[in-house]
C-alpha cells in the first residue's frame, strides 16, 4: 500500500474559522510533511515531522498548526485563515527524512477562504 | 540547495519520444537528481533519481553528463496521459529531505 489519504478533499471556510485538515498513512513512514500549492504554481514545504516530532518549519504563520499524534497520522490545524491562504494543501510521507527518500503525496486537501 | 532551470513548456505528439532538460550548475557533491511528475489537482508522483550517467526504470530514463550541471528526463513513446508537469529537484543526501521545488515543465501531448 503506497497510498497517503487526505480529508476532507475540499474545505470552505470563513477567516473566524477553525478547520483541521487530516492525512494518513500506513505504510510505516516516520517521516511526514505539509506543502502548499497556490495555482500554478509548485508546492511549497510547509512543515517536516520526523518520528513524530516537527523537524522543520519554513517560517510559517502561526495561524497554521501542525500536529503528529502518531506516527500514520498528520494534521493541519487552521484558525484565523486569510483568503490568500486558499490553495491546494498537500501532504507527503517517507521512509525517513535524513535526505532523498522518495515522498508519496496524497491527492490534497483543496481550501477556500472566504 | 541548488537550483534548477528548466524549460516552462513543451507540445508533443503521441508516440513521439520526449527530452527534459534540467540545469542545476551549482549542484553539489552529494546532490542527487530527482524528477516528479503531476496532473493537475493531484500530489507530484516520484518518477526517477540518479546520481550520474544513465538511469532506466519502466517509465523512463535520466542521463546525466559527467559534471552533473545538466540532466534530461527522457519518456519514451509518450502518450495523452503523460500531460502533466514535469519538475527536476536538486535533493541532498543529508538535511531533513526537503523538496524544493522548481517553476516545473508543462508537458502537453497531443493526438
Amino acid at each position: 500500500d503506497t497510498e497517503v489519504t487526505q480529508t476532507p478533499k475540499h474545505l470552505v471556510m470563513g477567516m473566524t474559522n477553525k478547520k483541521s485538515l487530516k492525512c494518513e498513512q500506513h505504510m510505516g513512514h516516520r517521516a511526514m510533511y505539509w506543502y502548499k500549492q497556490k495555482a500554478k504554481k509548485p508546492p511549497e514545504l510547509m512543515f517536516v515531522y520526523s518520528y513524530e516530532k516537527l523537524s522543520i518549519n519554513e517560517s510559517v504563520p502561526s495561524r497554521f498548526s501542525p500536529e503528529c499524534p502518531n506516527s500514520s497520522l498528520l494534521n493541519l490545524h487552521l484558525h484565523a485563515l486569510q483568503p490568500e491562504d486558499s490553495a491546494l494543501y498537500l501532504c507527503a510521507s517517507s521512509q525517513a527524512s535524513g535526505g532523498r527518500e522518495t515522498q508519496y503525496f496524497g491527492p490534497g486537501t483543496r481550501l477556500l477562504v472566504l | 540547495l541548488a537550483k534548477t532551470t528548466q524549460p516552462i513548456s513543451m507540445d508533443s505528439y503521441e508516440g513521439q519520444e520526449v527530452n527534459i532538460t534540467c540545469s542545476h550548475n551549482n549542484i553539489a557533491t552529494n546532490d542527487y537528481i530527482t524528477w516528479y511528475q503531476q496532473f493537475p489537482s493531484q500530489g507530484p508522483r516520484f518518477i526517477i533519481q540518479g546520481y550520474k550517467t544513465k538511469v532506466t526504470n519502466e517509465v523512463a530514463s535520466l542521463f546525466i553528463p559527467a559534471d552533473r550541471k545538466s540532466s534530461t528526463l527522457s519518456l519514451p513513446r509518450v502518450s495523452l496521459s503523460d500531460t502533466a508537469v514535469y519538475y527536476c529537484l536538486v535533493v541532498p543526501t543529508g538535511g531533513g529531505n526537503k523538496l524544493t521545488f522548481g517553476t516545473g515543465t508543462q508537458l502537453k501531448v497531443e493526438l
